[in-house]
């Protein structure tokens, strides 16, 4: 069965201080990973798509990367505005219509 | 250019009452997808339509029905609703030929 999982559920940072966030997947076989941002009350907003091992993308202060097994999205200097809940999903090469199924998400604080 | 709109944004049921829910795509997208999303919860796929047609469904029970219209909008009506169906709605649109989807902000359902 097709798995993917978040973490840390919930974190917490300092303006400016960078972190990591991780998403771990075990699938059939990979077509795509996505990450979305969430804001409280409203609908996900796509952020990157990855499709192969190695492969990173980046915008303004989010850069995603994708391994075999997981995919990271660093968060470098962080501002307040960047105060969100951020989920993965993957696609499925089993799957013809491509389904999202996502992690439960990780909920990022920021703190002036 | 719009992107994929949902109404009502809110709504209050009793249980064992029907709800109908609504999605406009984003202009130029014929896919439509819905999802279910608890508090602090990854969304769950619910169903896709593409031309008029469910042609995937996820593991929701048969009081989860919907909908699409040749104009590509789609309805998701919910029968009997219990207080575990209280949940995000959330429409996504794409294009058939396209890995990724656009989100609208959802519909807050409460069933008391």
């Amino acid at each position: 069965e097709d798995q993917v999982t978040q973490s840390p559920e919930a974190l917490r940072l300092q303006e400016g201080e960078s972190s990591s966030l991780n998403c771990s997947y075990t699938v059939s076989g990979l077509r795509g990973l996505f990450w979305y941002r969430q804001d409280p009350g409203k609908g996900p907003e796509f952020l990157f798509t990855l499709y192969s091992a190695g492969e990173e993308k980046e915008k303004e202060r989010l850069k995603a990367t994708l391994t075999k097994k997981e995919s990271f999205l660093h968060i470098t200097a962080p501002k307040p505005e960047d105060s969100a809940t951020y989920l993965c999903a993957v696609q499925v090469t089993t799957d013809s219509w491509g389904k999202l199924q996502f992690g439960a998400g990780t909920q990022v604080v920021v703190t002036p | 250019d719009a992107g994929v709109t949902q109404s009502p944004t809110h709504l209050i049921k009793t249980r064992g009452q029907q709800v109908t829910l609504r999605c406009s795509p984003k202009s130029g997208h014929d896919t439509v997808s819905w999802y279910q999303q608890a508090l602090g919860q990854g969304p769950q796929f619910i169903f896709q339509y593409y031309e008029e047609e469910e042609r995937q469904r996820g593991n929701f029970p048969d009081r989860f029905s919907g909908h699409q219209f040749p104009n590509y909008s789609s309805e998701l009506n919910v029968n009997a609703l219990l207080l575990g169906d209280s949940a995000l709605y959330l429409c996504a649109s794409s294009w058939a030929g396209a890995h990724g989807y656009t989100f609208g902000s959802g519909t807050r359902l409460t069933v008391v």
